[in-house]
């Protein structure tokens, strides 16, 4: 059974900076792209950003792209999302997510971490 | 990266069919077939219910069905049941390693 536990969330002051963690099981990690989407709660969703399984590219939403920047480690089994600069309007539920077999398709959720940027 | 084009909210009685739109451009949906949608309950995380515009992963009902034409994709959901009251979110491959959103749509069973 796919597994996906995000952590780092929490409280952050305007313009500081938070990483993001997500660690995966039941799946070869090293073989699947991986994103983070991002969800004010009670609103839409929003993709942020995505890396292939041997971080040979990456993508980011023009939202993000110079503030975060996602890296993973697949000896840990682990995702990263380091957020720099953070702004009040990146405060939501942060999901770790496993792309499709046949590419570009978000199959399988973690539970989220939330992350609120107030002063 | 312009979002994806949804109605806010769509409605049906039990048993009948609702169509939900996306629309998007030939930079998204009219140029690839990278298309999936999403359902999501309250307080639930998103479940992916279609991919590759009708493709439906194992334990998803034949009762939801995707297309595409042109620059706009819908999802079908025949034979409504009240649990399929949800919000329904599309995203489409939008080329330079990016995925677009949907605005999402409510759907109500009445």
């Amino acid at each position: 059974e796919v597994r996906l536990v995000e952590s780092g969330g929490g409280l952050v002051q305007p313009g500081r900076s938070l990483r993001l963690s997500c660690v995966a099981s039941g799946f070869n990690f090293d073989d699947f792209v991986m994103h983070w989407v991002r969800q004010v709660p009670g609103k839409g969703l929003e993709w942020l950003s995505v890396i292939r399984g041997d971080s040979g590219f990456t993508g980011y939403s023009d939202s993000v792209k110079g503030r975060f920047t996602v890296s993973r480690d697949n000896a840990e089994n682990s995702l990263f999302l380091q957020m720099n600069s953070l702004r009040v309007e990146d405060s939501a539920i942060y999901y770790c997510v496993k792309d499709g077999q046949s590419g570009w398709y978000l199959d399988s959720w973690g539970q989220g971490t939330l992350v609120t940027v107030s002063s | 990266q312009s979002a994806l084009t949804q109605p806010r909210s769509v409605s049906g009685s039990p048993g009948q069919s609702v169509t939900i739109s996306c629309a998007g451009s030939s930079r998204d949906i009219g140029g690839f077939n990278f298309i999936s949608w999403y359902q999501q309950h309250p307080d639930k995380t998103p479940k992916i219910i279609i991919f590759d515009v009708s493709r439906r992963p194992s334990g998803v009902p034949d009762r939801f069905s995707g297309s595409k034409s042109g620059n706009t994709a819908s999802l079908t959901i025949s034979g409504l049941k009240v649990e399929d009251e949800a919000d329904y979110f599309c995203t489409a491959y939008a080329g330079n390693f990016n995925l677009v959103f949907g605005g999402g749509t409510k759907v109500t069973v009445l």
